[in-house]
């Protein structure tokens, strides 16, 4: 299995807080992805990383912020919690070059009260 | 821009059957395609993914699946079903040169004894 974790696993907060999700990686993999998974729309993908400090916007970014300082890790940041945020959260990885599958970390579930 | 359409929400079979789950995708571009498979409570983990050549694909746990590109599809088979096959099913798509998955809703696969 691909090292790869996620922090915390499990998390509740009021609506208009701020949180933040951890990925953690240590497989030297260059690309990250953050996911949401909610019932009836699959994963759809919220922001990625391409390396170090580089970040590009997914399907569904708004709301969310990401950081990558370390090429291990990688935060989600949602600035003021809302309750459509409630969802399971997974991280991915994949190598650098060509088209390589993604690995998944065993996701955050995070509900927003 | 691609999407992934996995037409049966639920399916049953009884243990021992062979089984047959749809996806249909739209891609302008050579696609480049996965399974992935959910157990409860878990990440995703890759059944197997189809880049080029053979259009018959082998994966783990007795899986298959066969690109078709007339019909853009990419079903996944498997000639007897086992309990343990019980988990939810998920067809993507990757594009923006292979680092973007773009996935369908799932299928949930219920095994019956």
């Amino acid at each position: 299995d691909a090292g790869i974790t996620q922090s915390p696993r499990h998390k509740v907060t009021e609506t208009g807080t701020p949180v933040t999700l951890r990925c953690h990686q240590t497989e030297n993999h260059r690309y990250m992805y953050w996911y949401r998974q909610d019932p009836g729309h699959g994963l759809r993908l919220i922001h990625y990383s391409y390396g170090v400090k580089d970040t590009d916007k997914g399907e569904v970014s708004d709301g969310y912020s990401v950081s990558r300082s370390k090429t291990e890790d990688f935060l989600l940041t949602l600035e003021s919690a809302t309750s459509s945020q409630t969802s399971v959260y997974f991280c991915a990885i994949s190598e650098s070059t060509g088209v390589h599958e993604q690995y998944f970390g065993p996701g955050t579930r995070l509900t927003v009260t | 821009a691609q999407s992934v359409t996995q037409p049966d929400i639920h399916i049953t079979v009884s243990e021992g059957a062979s089984l047959e789950l749809r996806c249909n995708y739209s891609y302008g571009a050579t696609p480049y395609l996965f399974w992935y498979v959910q157990s409860p409570g878990q990440g995703l983990q890759l059944l197997l993914k189809y880049f080029s050549g053979d259009t018959l694909v082998q994966g783990i746990k007795g899986f298959e699946a066969e690109f078709k590109r007339s019909q853009s599809s990419f079903n996944l088979r498997k000639p007897s079903v086992h309990w343990s096959d019980a988990a939810e099913y998920f067809c993507a798509v990757a594009s923006g040169g292979g680092n973007k998955l773009t996935f369908g809703t799932g299928t949930q696969l219920k095994v019956e004894l």
